[in-house]
């Protein structure tokens, strides 16, 4: 079974542009979750999407934002980038999404902001 | 405020010493537990998780973990490190908040900060 996939693997922008990041979970899963990744933070909870309804949302400001097709796959959005948002950016996908399911991570894209 | 900690920022081991990595968090309820282990250059995977029964738990590659409940607790351990162990591990919290109803944080993990384990050959 492959595992999650996402795309790009690196982006770089500029303050002020916007990036769209995919993911796509593994098959058969419906519940996609969206990380942000820093040396300063660490992990930080973004959004989960499932059945193609945000269900959670983290403490990020309306800049970030995300959505879930049909078949599952999920697309994040930062607009008017910043230097801060430069992080690797991690998908997880899992059967149910509910409390004790297993969240499998994709490889990530690692955003640059210049 | 809820939160997970991870006592040790970086971990320097040699070759066959023993491991425990500590992990505590601070959410009310019920809780399911995770490690999950980053290598170098990969993705997070996860090493164990804990959702009921048996408070000791074991993973892969030789790896276990003790839920204490009574002290908020989820430390990983491994008895002999190897030199490939070197990388970065997470405890992760997924849990239901009191007060917020069924379902308020399905889906969400809650991450530590993370323990560099460096193992010297």
């Amino acid at each position: 079974k492959a595992g999650v996939t996402q795309t790009p693997r690196y982006l770089i922008k500029t303050r002020g542009q916007q990036v769209t990041l995919s993911c796509s979970p593994i098959s058969g899963h419906r519940s996609v979750s969206w990380y942000q990744q820093t040396p300063g933070q660490g992990l930080q909870f973004l959004f989960e999407y499932f059945s193609e309804t945000q269900r959670n949302k983290g403490n990020f400001p309306g800049r970030f934002s995300g959505r879930q097709f049909s078949n599952s796959r999920s697309e994040m959005n930062v607009s008017t980038l910043e230097l801060g948002d430069s992080a690797l950016y991690l998908c997880a996908s899992s059967l149910q999404g509910s409390r004790g399911n297993e969240q499998f991570f994709g490889p990530g894209t690692r955003l640059t902001v210049l | 405020a809820q939160s997970v900690s991870q006592h040790n920022h970086h971990v320097i081991l040699s070759e066959a010493a023993s491991l425990e990595l500590g992990c505590n968090y601070s959410y009310g309820g019920t809780v399911n537990l995770f490690w999950y282990v980053q290598y170098p250059g990969q993705h997070l995977q996860l090493l164990l998780k804990y959702f009921s029964g048996d408070p000791l738990v074991k993973g892969i590659k030789g790896f276990e973990a003790e839920f204490i409940k009574s002290k908020f607790s989820f430390n990983l351990r491994k008895p002999s490190v190897q030199w490939s162990d070197t990388a970065e591990y997470f405890c992760a919290v997924n849990a239901n908040l009191p007060g917020l109803g069924r379902g308020s944080t399905l889906g969400r993990l809650y991450f530590g900060r993370g323990t560099q384990l460096t193992v010297w050959p």
